[in-house]
């Protein structure tokens, strides 16, 4: 099993590009997740997705947007990157209120 | 939304017990808490949960205070391999948000 895959690892963009963010799971699980964690900092929730065919606002959602494509599936979006979007971007999915999977980040500058 | 409070850092020496402690005290009755780690900029690794009993598996023990308001993780041999920051949250399946705090850095000193 390969868990929860994200891609790119790493990525740099010019201020006012878009971009995707991939993130893929083969366990089967419901529901699926986005932070971002600045340096030195927490992580943030930016959104989530419960279910196939929901999604939800996290803490701090402004500036992206999501698609849960399919059950496996949920990609983050960045319309008009900003340097203040210079983050890791973390993927998670969760089985049913247990442990929560972590895919291994996508590093994104924005210059 | 519950919000945990963790110290920023902790020290410990290698092969004692590492206690870490998060106060979750507006944590409702269907909450329940979970212990993460990270190391280095890995993602995060899960070690623990419980809703109100005592938990144990092959990693570590969750104490949950009888009121519930706040929990101690507890790494019984801690290694040098245990250097990570920890972090406690408390989050509900039926609302499936889960929000984490900043964590408490430990360092396991040989």
């Amino acid at each position: 099993n390969a868990g929860v895959t994200q891609t790119p690892k790493f990525q740099v963009l010019k201020t006012g590009q878009s971009m995707t963010l991939q993130c893929a799971q083969d366990m089967n699980h419901n529901s699926m997740y986005w932070y971002r964690q600045d340096p030195g900092m927490g992580l943030r929730l930016i959104y989530y997705s419960a279910s196939e065919g929901t999604t939800d606002k996290g803490e701090v959602p402004n500036g992206y947007n999501v698609s849960r494509l399919n059950k496996r599936e949920f990609s983050l979006r960045l319309e008009s990157a900003a340097p203040s979007q210079t983050s890791v971007y973390f993927c998670a999915s969760i089985r049913g209120g247990s442990e929560a999977f972590f895919g291994q980040g996508t590093r994104l500058t924005v210059v | 939304d519950a919000k945990t409070t963790q110290p920023p850092s902790m020290d410990c020496a290698e092969g004692r017990a590492a206690n870490l402690p998060c106060n979750h005290s507006t944590i409702s009755g269907n909450e329940y808490v979970y212990w993460y780690r990270q190391i280095h900029s890995q993602g995060p690794q899960y070690i623990i949960h419980g809703l109100k009993n005592n938990e144990t598996n092959e990693m570590a023990s969750l104490i949950i205070t009888e009121d519930r308001k706040s929990s101690t993780l507890i790494l019984p041999h801690a290694t040098l391999r245990d250097t990570a920051v920890y972090y406690c949250i408390v989050g509900s399946p039926g609302t499936y948000k889960y929000i984490f705090g900043t964590g408490t850095r430990l360092k396991v000193l040989a």
